[in-house]
C-alpha cells in the first residue's frame, strides 16, 4: 500500500500569502490528485493529474511534482481558501488518501 | 448533471450488516465506475471499494472479508454491504464517481452519515 504523507497537518495564513502543502508518497506514484473538504461538506476534486484544475478553481491555485513529491500552491490566499486539503494517489490498489492538511485563515 | 445520492440507515447495531445505496443520475453505470469511500468523525478519508463499469470489483483489503459492492443498472443503483460492523465503523459512507479512463473522483454524493451504537 503506499501511504501518502501530508505537511503540515494544520497551519494558518493571512490574506494575500502564498502557501504551499506537500504530499509525500512512500512509493514512486503517476500523477497526484487534491480534493478540498470545506467544514461539513463532502470533498470536491480540486487538482487533477498533478496539474489540472478541477472546473470552477481558481487560478490561484496550482499544483505540481513527480515521482514520491507533489505539492499544491495557493499564490495568494484568500478567506474562501480555508479548508481542508487531501492528496490520493490512483496509481496502485488500494487507492490512498493522505490524512489532510487543514488551512486556516489568520 | 453528474449526481450521487446515498440513503441507508443512520444508526446499526454492532455485529449487524450495513446496508447503503447510491442513486446516480446524470450517467450510466455501464460506462462509468463508482468508489465508495469513508470518513469517520474528525478524521481524514479512507477508500472502501470500488464497482467498475463492466461490474467487476475492488476492495480495500482491510475490509474485504466483510464487505460487498453491487448494482442495478435499469435503476442507476450502486449498493454497498458490510458485515460484522463495529463501533470503529462509525463514519460518513460517500459513494463517488470515478473520471472514466483514470482513477480519480470527480463528483461526490452528500454522504450518509452512520453510527454503530447499541
Amino acid at each position: 500500500e503506499i501511504v501518502l504523507t501530508q505537511s503540515p497537518t494544520t497551519m494558518a495564513a493571512s490574506p494575500g500569502e502564498k502557501v504551499t502543502l506537500t504530499c509525500r508518497a512512500s512509493s514512486s506514484v503517476s500523477y497526484m490528485h487534491w480534493y478540498q473538504q470545506r467544514s461539513g461538506t463532502s470533498p470536491k476534486l480540486w487538482i487533477y493529474e498533478t496539474s489540472k484544475l478541477a472546473s470552477g478553481v481558481p487560478n490561484r491555485f496550482s499544483g505540481s511534482g513527480s515521482g514520491t513529491s507533489y505539492s499544491l500552491t495557493i499564490n495568494s490566499m484568500e478567506t474562501e481558501d480555508a479548508a481542508t486539503y487531501y492528496c490520493q494517489q490512483g496509481s496502485s490498489y488500494p487507492l490512498t488518501f493522505g490524512s489532510g492538511t487543514k488551512l486556516e485563515i489568520k | 448533471q453528474v449526481q450521487l445520492k446515498e440513503s441507508g440507515p443512520g444508526l446499526v447495531q454492532p455485529s449487524q450488516t450495513l446496508s447503503l445505496t447510491c442513486t446516480v443520475s446524470g450517467f450510466s453505470l455501464t460506462s462509468n465506475s463508482v468508489h465508495w469511500v469513508r470518513q469517520p468523525p474528525g478524521k481524514g478519508l479512507e477508500w472502501v471499494g470500488a464497482i467498475w463499469s463492466g461490474g467487476s470489483t475492488d476492495y480495500n483489503s482491510a475490509l474485504k472479508s466483510r464487505l460487498s459492492i453491487s448494482r442495478d443498472t435499469s435503476k442507476s443503483q450502486v449498493f454497498l454491504k458490510m458485515n460484522s460492523l463495529q463501533t470503529e465503523d462509525t463514519a460518513i459512507y460517500f459513494c463517488t464517481r470515478n473520471y472514466p479512463g483514470t482513477f480519480f473522483m470527480d463528483a461526490w454524493g452528500q454522504g450518509a452519515s452512520v453510527t454503530v451504537s447499541s
